[in-house]
């Protein structure tokens, strides 16, 4: 199985600082199709998961455009370019190149 | 707009089977692949199975292997999960979620296997 790692585990932020969470995955990510399956969501307590980034770097129609994915390969990373209040909670990377598909441990954006 | 509606849950007696129902709307349900992922309480996520478009093909993970079998009905544009010989561990909230992406995922149904 694919194991994705994920750092920091938690991640205090201020309020309108950049931040910038990263996440390796144990092999190439890269599909036979061409296409790279992994992508970031984010978990608010109480709420389901909802997708932010597909395909290392395409936001899903609706998320804001201070979210933006980079990486290749085996390293990726999500940043957010100024922080706000509703984007505490745990983000997640995951990766559905192949099956099983696999999830980060997470990580915990907090403001400080 | 696109809806995942999960249904089933409940509390259950160790050993004992439940079946998960996600009935899905706003979208054509047979051209998607669909997920079962599951959390547990104050853990992360946690794959449980995936579904081909037409139902041929069905992966799991190792832990729900030989106990769980997913299925689908693209008439009635509804995801199922049977759960069989379930076990503590398997208490969970369970998400059904869409496309190879997980684009859209529901609310969730919490299942509770104890004694």
């Amino acid at each position: 199985d694919i194991v994705m790692t994920q750092t920091p585990l938690s991640l205090p932020v201020t309020l309108g600082q950049p931040a910038s969470i990263s996440c390796r995955s144990s092999q190439s990510l890269v599909h036979s199709d061409g296409n790279t399956y992994f992508s970031w969501l984010h978990q608010r307590p109480g709420q389901p998961p909802r997708l932010l980034i597909y395909k290392i770097s395409n936001r899903l129609s609706g998320v804001p455009d201070r979210f933006s994915g980079s990486g290749a390969g085996t390293d990726f990373t999500l940043k957010i370019s100024r922080v706000e209040a509703e984007d505490v909670g745990v983000y997640y990377c995951m990766q559905a190149t192949q099956n099983p598909a696999t999830f980060g441990r997470g990580t915990k954006v907090e403001i400080k | 707009q696109v809806q995942l509606v999960e249904s089933g849950g409940g509390v259950v007696q160790p050993g004992r089977s439940l079946r998960l129902s996600c009935a899905a709307s706003g979208f054509a349900f047979g051209d998607y692949v669909m997920h079962w992922v599951r959390q547990a309480p104050g853990k992360g996520l946690d794959w449980v199975a995936i579904i081909s478009y037409d139902g041929s093909n069905k992966y799991y993970a190792d832990s729900v292997k030989g106990r769980f079998t997913i299925s689908r009905d693209n008439s009635k544009n509804t995801l199922y999960l049977q759960m069989n010989s379930l076990r503590t561990e398997d208490t969970a909230v369970y998400y059904c979620a869409r496309d190879y992406i997980a684009d859209y995922w529901g609310q969730g149904t919490l299942v509770t296997v104890s004694s």
